[in-house]
């Protein structure tokens, strides 16, 4: 069985400053690794995803996550907040072509 | 671009009364996943659908549930007697291939909020 826990229900970042979301795993398996982002009033939208290759994996709106399997670590960053990135971010896990697992999803703010 | 659509966005309902979402996934996806959220839980999985049949379901979709895809573009979830629990955010989701992995990526609808009172 596979979850995901997010470190902090609530981030706040100023403009132009770094982002770090942070997300731990725990799978019996080879995870797949995912973030969606939520804006508001909108559903999810696929971010980024790691499953076999480079562990450093980059995706939408400047957006990048390490996959580190020793510290089962999937922690995402962006170098320079900007305001539109407000919005509900959600860890996910699966094993291979099984459901996703999410976690309880972090609300970031970002601060003019 | 295609997407996935629900509706509604928002119903109100009374307990024990049946209630029906509708989701009209992207129209060459194979695979069909209904996900809730209770406010300020995490997106839970609910069930998904494959072939005209259930491929995998929680604990949570218990004989309350039900999902069928009538006329080969909706993609529906019925809730039998709605319990004050089951107030919470539904979200659609559609996949060309197996989700996870790199079978496919999911595509969510914007989900459509259900409140028993």
């Amino acid at each position: 069985a596979q979850s995901v826990t997010q470190l902090g229900s609530h981030v706040s970042v100023s403009e132009g400053a770094l982002v770090l979301l942070r997300c731990n795993y725990s799978s019996s398996v080879p995870p797949y690794l995912f973030w969606y982002v939520q804006y508001p009033n909108q559903g999810l939208q696929l971010l980024l995803k790691y499953t076999t290759g480079a562990t450093l994996v980059k995706g939408i709106n400047g957006f990048e996550a390490e996959f580190k399997k020793s510290e089962t670590s999937f922690h995402l960053t962006k170098p320079s907040a900007h305001m539109s990135d407000a919005a509900e971010y959600f860890c996910a896990v699966s094993a291979r072509n099984e459901k996703l697992t999410f976690g309880t999803g972090t609300r970031l703010t970002i601060i003019p | 671009e295609p997407e996935v659509t629900q509706t509604p966005s928002h119903q109100v309902t009374q307990m024990g009364q049946e209630v029906i979402l509708r989701c009209v996934p992207i129209s060459n996806h194979l695979y069909f996943y209904w996900y809730r959220q209770i406010l300020g839980q995490k997106v839970e999985f609910l069930v998904s659908f494959y072939n005209n049949e259930i491929s995998e379901k929680s604990e949570i979709f218990d004989d309350q549930f039900s999902v069928e895809r009538p006329d080969g573009s909706n993609f529906t979830l019925k809730i039998r007697s709605t319990k004050l629990e089951d107030s919470a955010m539904y979200f659609c989701a559609s996949c060309a291939g197996l989700a996870g992995g790199a079978g496919g990526e999911l595509f969510f609808g914007e989900g459509s909020r259900l409140t028993v009172l």
